[in-house]
């Protein structure tokens, strides 16, 4: 069982469109991080959030932790082929020592 | 600094035999953590170490695996007597305590066993 569910499970979209992903927990998390998968590579860091309502930008990436810090969302404005990938988010909890819970992912896909 | 590496990139083995994953953490990093993930899912906690002290192991981790960091530089990771459902892809990590708690992930080692 995923502490944290992810939604959707898969996304398909056109080249310039617009989407969201989202994490949610019935959990508190001290930090949660989005990571970026491609096949047959490990997960790459794009962000870590720390604070209750935080809102990052990462170029065409919005990240926002949720006010109760149970829940976030990745926001890809304009969205280009090379955003292709499976999206994970993960937590940490300081009373775990900061092991990180994962979701299952998101596998988006952005068609040319 | 490379960023953290591990080898091999990927085995393939039969039943019964036994296999060692090697993963080199970013230098100066004193915590080091292994995954596993199989396919669909995300990654799960299987072990940790902080320098060469090996501070906890996940029920997943049954008596067939054993990790070890001995110096507290790079770790290794054996699976003996490999099953069918040891197949996955085996992800190290590293963070340095104190710093930050971010882990910053290795491109992994897919086994596959026949």
């Amino acid at each position: 069982t995923q502490l944290l569910e992810q939604s959707p499970q898969f996304l398909s979209i056109q080249e310039g469109e617009n989407l969201t992903v989202y994490c949610n927990s019935s959990s508190v998390f001290s930090s949660l991080q989005w990571y970026r998968q491609e096949p047959g590579e490990g997960p790459v860091l794009l962000v870590t959030v720390v604070t209750g309502g935080e809102v990052k930008k990462l170029k065409r990436l919005t990240f926002q932790f949720g006010d109760a810090r149970k829940d976030s969302s990745l926001h890809i404005t304009a969205a280009q082929p090379g955003d292709t990938g499976l999206y994970l988010c993960a937590g940490g909890r300081r009373s775990n020592d900061y092991k990180l819970s994962f979701g299952a992912g998101t596998t988006v896909t952005v068609r040319a | 600094d490379t960023g953290v590496s591990q080898d091999p990139r990927h085995k393939i083995t039969k039943r019964g035999q036994n296999v060692t994953f090697r993963c080199d953490p970013i230098s100066e990093h004193n915590r080091l953590y292994w995954y596993r993930q199989t396919l669909g899912q995300g990654p799960e906690f299987l072990t940790y170490f902080q320098n060469e002290a090996q501070l906890e192991k996940s029920r997943l981790l049954s008596d067939r695996f054993s990790a070890e960091r001995p110096k507290g530089s790079f770790s290794t990771l054996e699976i003996q007597r490999t099953e069918q459902g040891d197949s996955a892809m085996y992800l190290c990590a590293s963070s340095l305590l104190g710093v930050s708690y971010e882990q910053f992930f290795g491109p992994g080692t897919r086994l596959t066993v026949l």
